[in-house]
């Protein structure tokens, strides 16, 4: 049972663009939401992160968009560089209480950026 | 420096052996998590520790080991047990509550 369904699998975007990678979950006890990001053999780091009472944060060219009523959240990447392709990964996790300390990860999204 | 330190980067094993991966923080984290990285699946979790001397049981523990005798330090042993362990294997630690969760490097495991 896959708790975080994210999409596309792979994004390929031109220099200057927007790139837009989807999460969607299940489990409503969720309320933390980060997004990593990792290069090809190293491990993620976190890029941005958001919590339900907010509807959206941004950080330099990047910014979460998150839909609680739609169980959504969205990364966005404004002037997309092609120092930006990575694998972008969603995760959730629950604050307090059994499984607090659970991160839930979706399958990743592989972008491409090309000049 | 801060951080999380996996050793080695790369490790080569005969297929029947049991290896042991290294995972050490100096960031005073009480929780610590093995994930496993394979193409196309995401991070998916083997096991994570609370706390010293407790840990629990993730999505894929089944073939793996692990020990947490020391707040700094959470090992795991791949087993002969596990069917298929080549893979980049992630080891994480947290601060309680909502935070941020540091990465390792990865150790890449190749099992022939």
């Amino acid at each position: 049972q896959q708790q975080v369904k994210q999409s596309p699998q792979s994004l390929i975007v031109q220099k200057g663009g927007i790139s837009i990678i989807n999460c969607a979950y299940e489990n409503t006890a969720f309320d933390y939401f980060p997004w990593y990001q990792q290069f090809p053999g190293k491990g993620p780091a976190l890029l941005i992160a958001i919590r339900p009472d907010v509807s959206e944060k941004k950080e330099g060219r990047f910014t979460i968009s998150f839909n609680k009523s739609a169980k959504q959240f969205s990364l966005h990447i404004m002037d997309s560089q092609p120092g930006d392709s990575a694998t972008y990964f969603c995760a959730a996790s629950v604050g307090s209480g059994a499984g607090s300390y659970q991160l839930t990860f979706g399958k990743g999204t592989k972008l491409s950026v090309i000049p | 420096d801060g951080g999380i330190t996996q050793s080695p980067k790369y490790l080569f094993r005969k297929e029947g052996q049991n290896v042991t991966l290294s995972c050490e923080q100096n960031l005073n984290h009480d929780a610590m998590y093995w994930y496993r990285q394979d193409p196309g699946q995401g991070l998916r979790l083997i096991y994570y520790s609370q706390i010293v001397n407790d840990f629990q049981k993730g999505d894929i523990a089944e073939g793996y080991s692990v020990s947490r005798e020391k707040k700094e330090s959470f090992p795991l042993t791949v087993t002969s047990a596990q069917k298929n362990p080549t893979a980049f294997y992630l080891c994480a630690s947290r601060r309680t509550g909502l935070t941020e969760a540091f990465f390792g490097q990865g150790t890449r495991l190749t099992v022939v």
